[in-house]
């Protein structure tokens, strides 16, 4: 596809499920960013990729959460025992290059999101 | 402790005047920043950009200021169209540590009235 896409769109857990959301990246992208934004909020950083290796996880909450994108392309973020606070738009972005500079192909382009809401 | 702060949750213009959408931030090592529009149900789309080098980036309808003495920042949208109605996120990075990693403001929600 043209751009970012993400699965589910939305997804309602249950305190204590887990749950995995899928983000697929423009094609050839070598980074990949997983942003969290709570209602009201803009999006928080939780993590970034160069390829498969995941260079910077200092955004992530707690030990609940884990990134992976074990072949450089598609990514998933996983919530093991998701909380009501873990309730907010998870957004997925991805560009060419590592480094954000001038010019549009250096920035990022996010996908529509995943709505997660824990009961 | 926010970096980025957009004070004006919101905004209403007429079609066809000026949009003026205000950012300010407090980390002096943010010398890269960005605008991105959004759409309900839709991710942030990236707008314009401007370094801190410089302090005017224009686009079509679209100008960033930036003035950096008063760590501030502004978007210009000339002509205002009904379809600019959206959310916009002024963001920041930080080159010394990672510049990949941005700092996003909460948001203004920009409605332009037919």
């Amino acid at each position: 596809g043209a751009g970012v896409s993400q699965s589910p769109r939305y997804k309602v857990a249950k305190r204590g499920q887990d749950v995995a959301l899928r983000c697929d990246p423009i094609s050839g992208h070598v980074s990949l960013f997983w942003y969290q934004q709570a209602l009201g909020q803009g999006p928080e950083f939780l993590t970034y990729f160069q390829n498969e290796a995941q260079l910077d996880k200092s955004g992530l909450p707690s030990d609940r959460f884990f990134a992976e994108r074990p072949e450089g392309s598609v990514s998933t973020l996983k919530i093991q025992r998701t909380q009501q606070e873990d309730s907010a738009v998870y957004l997925c972005a991805s560009s060419l290059n590592l480094h954000l500079g001038s010019g549009k192909n250096n920035e990022q382009f996010f996908g529509p999101g995943t709505r997660l809401t824990v009961l | 402790d926010q970096q980025v702060k957009q004070n004006s949750p919101s905004l209403s213009v007429q079609e066809g005047r000026i949009s003026i959408l205000n950012c300010d931030y407090t980390n002096s090592m943010f010398d890269y920043f960005l605008w991105y529009k959004k759409y309900p149900a839709e991710g942030p789309t990236f707008l314009i950009s401007i370094s801190s080098i410089k302090d005017k980036n224009e686009d079509g309808r679209f100008t960033v200021f930036l003035n950096k003495s008063a760590k501030h920042l502004s978007l210009h949208i000339v002509p205002s169209q009904p379809g600019d109605s959206a959310v916009y996120f002024c963001a920041a990075s930080d080159p010394g540590g990672s510049n990949y990693k941005l700092t996003f403001g909460k948001g203004t929600l920009l409605t332009v009235n037919p």
